[in-house]
């Protein structure tokens, strides 16, 4: 049980473009789900708390404007990269957060901006 | 400690070694500490969840230990093996977010 999917798995994009990325809970609904992204040797630092039905949070720092995140519903989250570039370039990995305030993860999308 | 810390970075072991590792965190506002193993190319799967003070938890040859007066936690593992080969990541919960650690590269060389 709780398993996440996140898709797709690795993109390749022009700069300039825009990313949609994937996060599904595929056995349990999701009221809340998290984006997270990781640069090399660092840590998961939290980019983004996306809320079914509300308006997502954003951490510090982080372009509200530039990593689009949206809860469809309650399997489903998305992030945007707009206007990608090289800077973006990053392994982006999403959780969907279960009942008991856990979190369960989805293997990550690395993304590469040329 | 204001962020989360984990030592080593990597290790290396022999199978059968036993082998440990720690994660430090801010003891304020504390309200869970969750370890996971990441394999490459996988989601992290949950090993353990503590809240309590003198938590012990164990699953197999894992096992954790938390102290949340003093900020650490300490992961165990009995008798590696070369499928205990993973990258361990500790994260503090406070409220419903999580703040990671880099991670603990392991590798049980056979």
């Amino acid at each position: 049980g709780a398993v996440v999917s996140q898709h797709p798995s690795w993109v390749i994009c022009k700069s300039g473009t825009s990313v949609k990325i994937e996060c599904r809970s595929l056995d349990f609904q999701a009221t809340t789900m998290f984006w997270y992204r990781q640069f090399p040797k660092q840590s998961l630092m939290l980019m983004a708390t996306s809320n079914e039905g509300s308006k997502a949070t954003y951490e510090q720092g982080v372009e509200k404007d530039k990593f689009l995140v949206n809860h469809a519903s309650l399997t489903l989250s998305t992030l945007t990269v707009t206007s990608a570039h090289p800077e973006d370039s990053s392994f982006y990995i999403c959780s969907a957060e279960g009942t008991d305030f856990s979190q369960y993860f989805g293997p990550g999308t690395r993304l590469t901006v040329l | 400690i204001l962020n989360v810390e984990q030592s080593p970075q990597s290790l290396h072991v022999q199978e059968g070694d036993s082998t440990n590792f720690t994660c430090s965190f801010p003891s304020s506002n504390f309200y869970a500490l969750h370890w996971y193993r990441w394999e490459t190319a996988k989601s992290p799967e949950a090993l353990f969840v503590m809240t309590l003070n003198g938590d012990e938890k164990k699953k197999g040859r894992i096992s954790a230990t938390l102290n949340t007066k003093e900020g650490y936690s300490y992961l165990y593992i009995k008798g590696s093996q070369p499928e205990d080969s993973a990258t361990y990541l500790c994260a503090h919960q406070k409220s419903n977010q999580f703040y990671f650690g880099t991670g603990t590269s392991l590798t049980v060389i056979p």
